[in-house]
């Protein structure tokens, strides 16, 4: 079963213009990762946020954790043709090993 | 190679064939991972290993599924007399078994059961 949801399920906007992806979970975690997966091909891992942790950049990427309302956000700032992929947030809880996934954004980026 | 190997890429059969899929993780990764992904149910865990053993088998839906890990690398995920709905992308990842550590993924196998 999946962990939750992510929101926006869809999102188009101008190339250049920035991203932002919500991620909402159930239970405590031990860390977040999202992933990026472009059509047709395996998961490619972008960033790990940490549950004591509260911000993370990686390039472009920015990601937040706020603990206490169980949820994320990713954004993809300056975005380009490029970022057009479905991205998924997963969660890794204390105990076990496996991640589990949230629905996925599907973001187009028009040129 | 540098990353995640699964082969097929893809895998079309017939209703109650067995099928067996391979995953040849990144070297030096101890920790080996299946997951699923189909368009009704998402991205699902199916089995994780350890080394050879699993320690976490929760994942697997039924018990036509099985999967094995030899010398702590190479895995084989089986699935016997397949079923329609057993039609999905299978993902394998591996990472270092750290803590904190990201999960690398290979580009799976579609598989397709007519």
């Amino acid at each position: 079963s999946q962990q939750g949801e992510e929101d926006p399920q869809a999102l188009s906007i101008q190339e250049g213009e920035n991203a932002t992806m919500n991620c909402s979970y159930k239970t405590s975690i031990n860390n977040l990762q999202w992933y990026r997966q472009n059509s047709g091909r395996g998961l490619v891992h972008l960033i790990l946020i940490r549950s004591n942790e509260r911000e993370k950049h990686s390039g472009r990427l920015r990601v937040t954790l706020d603990t206490s309302k169980k949820s994320s956000s990713l954004l993809i700032t300056a975005s380009r043709a490029a970022d057009t992929a479905s991205y998924f947030c997963a969660t890794l809880n204390f105990g076990n090993e496996k991640l589990t996934f949230g629905t996925g954004t599907r973001l187009t980026i028009i040129p | 190679g540098a990353g995640v190997s699964q082969s097929p890429s893809n895998k079309v059969t017939e209703k109650g064939k067995d099928v067996e899929l391979r995953c040849d993780p990144i070297s030096g990764h101890t920790a080996l991972y299946w997951y699923r992904q189909s368009l009704g149910q998402g991205l699902e865990f199916l089995i994780y290993f350890q080394g050879n053993s699993a320690p976490d088998k929760s994942g697997l839906p039924s018990d036509r599924f099985s999967a094995e890990r030899t010398g702590g690398s190479v895995s084989t995920l089986t699935i016997q007399r397949t079923q329609q709905e057993d039609s999905a992308v299978y993902l394998c990842a591996s990472s270092l078994a750290r803590a904190n550590q990201p999960q690398h993924f290979g580009d799976g196998t579609r598989l397709s059961i007519l």
